[in-house]
């Protein structure tokens, strides 16, 4: 079974520039969350969504920062415009609404220089 | 206050012995979660165990089980027969109340396992 997957898993962008993270959770799972993780803060939930519907976005930095989930097998997080303080690694991860554990994809390393 | 504290920035152990991860909680909920996560080098986050807080029995998953302690509001990850691929990041988490599905992260420890 393929696990969460999250596309690029490297990003090298210049500050000002549009950023888009792209998250594919694993099939059957009905809740998705995005987390980043950070030297200075660890790890930290940014926003998450059941059933496509975002349920809590207080994590969300500031409103450069927005999240959609259009169906139930692709979600995007998108920085506009980007900072060098929004350099992490993000983390898309998913779970069956019932369940309780969550499956981490593998991440994505943005660097805003 | 911390919701979740991890006292060991990092801990030793040889091959084959067993260790135990640290980690206290803060919630005045009745119901709540707890999580154990393993991130190796490579940097992907990886479930190991979930306890729930009506759980009786101590939770176990193979080498891995958690020494939950309740009235002290501790949730111990111990590794029974380490094996040199457990050095890692090990974080504890709680998802706190019915009604929500966030996970709260603690700082993590550190483990590194010597031949």
């Amino acid at each position: 079974d393929a696990g969460v997957i999250q596309s690029p898993r490297h990003e090298v962008t210049e500050m000002g520039q549009e950023v888009t993270l792209r998250c594919k959770p694993i099939s059957g799972h009905n809740s998705l969350f995005w987390y980043r993780q950070t030297m200075m803060r660890g790890l930290e939930l940014l926003i998450y969504f059941n059933n496509n519907v975002p349920i809590d976005d207080s994590g969300m930095p500031e409103d450069r920062f927005s999240a959609k989930m259009p169906n139930a097998s692709f979600s995007t997080l998108k920085i506009q415009p980007s900072e060098p303080r929004d350099s992490a690694v993000y983390f898309c991860a998913s779970r069956r609404l019932a369940g309780d554990e969550q499956f981490f994809g593998p991440g994505t390393r943005l660097t805003v220089l | 206050a911390q919701k979740i504290t991890q006292t060991q920035p990092g801990m030793f152990v040889q091959e084959k012995e067993a260790v135990t991860l640290d980690c206290t909680y803060d919630t005045s909920d009745q119901s709540y979660g707890l999580f154990w996560y393993k991130q190796p080098s490579s940097g992907e986050m990886i479930f190991l165990i979930y306890q729930g807080s009506y759980d009786e029995q101590n939770a176990t998953e193979g080498r891995y089980s958690l020494n939950f302690q309740k009235a002290r509001k501790s949730a111990n990850l111990v590794i029974s027969a380490s094996q040199l691929g457990d050095s890692a990041m090990y974080f504890c988490a709680m998802r706190e109340g019915y009604n929500t599905d966030k996970l709260i992260f603690g700082t993590g420890t550190r483990l590194q396992v010597f031949p």
